[in-house]
C-alpha cells in the first residue's frame, strides 16, 4: 500500500516567487495535516482537515500561506510570496481520523529552501 | 514554551549498547507516539501508547500516566539505527493535534 506521497521533494526558489507543495494521503484516511519543521526542532502544525473541511487553521500565517483540500482527498499547500523565513522542511500526514486512537503515517516531506 | 520535552538532545553510542531516550510531558493527553525521522528522510511511526508498554523488534516503548513520562529503548542497537527519534503527544483538552518535541538524534558508532 502507497504511504502518504508529497511533492516536490526539493524545491528551491527566490525570495518573493510563489511555490506550491502537493500532498496525496494513504486512501481512505479522512484527516490531513500539514506540518512545517525547522531544521533541528520538532514539528509545527500549520493546518488539519478532516475531509475537505480546515477544522485547524489557527498556526497558519494566512497572509502568505493557503492550503486548500478540495474534494476530501488531495491538498494542496502554497506560498506566496516566499520569505528567507519560510525554508523548511514541510510534511504532510494522514490518519483514518482525528481521534486519539488512530496512527498518523507521515510523508517525506518537501523541503523548502529561498534563497 | 514547548511542553513536551526529550532527553538526551544528542546520544551516541557504541554498536550493541542499550539505548534509553525519555520523553516527558507537563498535562494529561490522550495517546503518545515515538516517531523516527532517517536525515533526508520522512517521519515513521514507531509507536502510539496510551498506557503500559509496547513492543517491536529491538524496539520498547512504556509510559507512565502518573508520572507523565515516557521512555523509548533500543536493545542491541546498531548502525541502522542512527535518526532523530521524536516523542509527540495528542493533548486531552485542546485541539486535537500533536504536540512534538525537538527530537532526539542518535548515533551509534560501530
Amino acid at each position: 500500500e502507497a504511504g502518504v506521497v508529497q511533492s516536490p521533494r526539493y524545491k528551491i526558489i527566490e525570495k518573493k516567487q510563489p511555490v506550491a507543495f502537493w500532498c496525496n494521503p494513504i486512501s481512505g484516511h479522512n484527516t490531513l495535516y500539514w506540518y512545517l519543521q525547522n531544521l533541528g526542532q520538532g514539528p509545527e502544525l500549520l493546518i488539519r482537515y478532516e475531509n475537505e473541511e480546515a477544522v485547524d487553521d489557527s498556526q497558519l500565517p494566512k497572509d502568505r500561506f493557503s492550503a486548500e483540500r478540495l474534494k476530501g482527498v488531495d491538498s494542496t499547500l502554497k506560498i506566496q510570496p516566499a520569505e528567507l523565513g519560510d525554508s523548511a522542511v514541510y510534511l504532510c500526514a494522514s490518519s483514518l481520523s482525528g481521534d486519539a486512537g488512530n496512527t498518523i503515517y507521515f510523508g517525506e516531506g518537501s523541503w523548502l529552501t529561498v534563497v | 514554551k514547548n511542553e513536551v520535552e526529550q532527553s538526551p538532545q544528542n546520544l551516541t553510542a557504541q554498536e550493541g549498547e542499550f539505548i534509553t531516550i525519555n520523553c516527558s510531558y507537563s498535562v494529561g493527553i490522550s495517546a503518545l507516539h515515538w516517531l523516527q525521522q532517517h536525515p533526508g528522510g520522512g517521519i515513521v511511526s514507531l509507536f502510539m501508547l496510551s498506557s503500559g508498554k509496547k513492543k517491536h523488534g529491538r524496539l520498547i516503548a512504556t509510559i507512565n500516566i502518573q508520572e507523565k513520562h515516557s521512555s523509548l529503548h533500543i536493545t542491541a542497537s546498531h548502525p541502522r539505527d542512527s535518526a532523530v527519534y521524536i516523542c509527540a503527544v495528542r493533548y486531552l483538552t485542546g485541539a486535537n493535534n500533536l504536540f512534538f518535541g525537538t527530537g532526539t538524534r542518535l548515533t551509534v558508532i560501530p
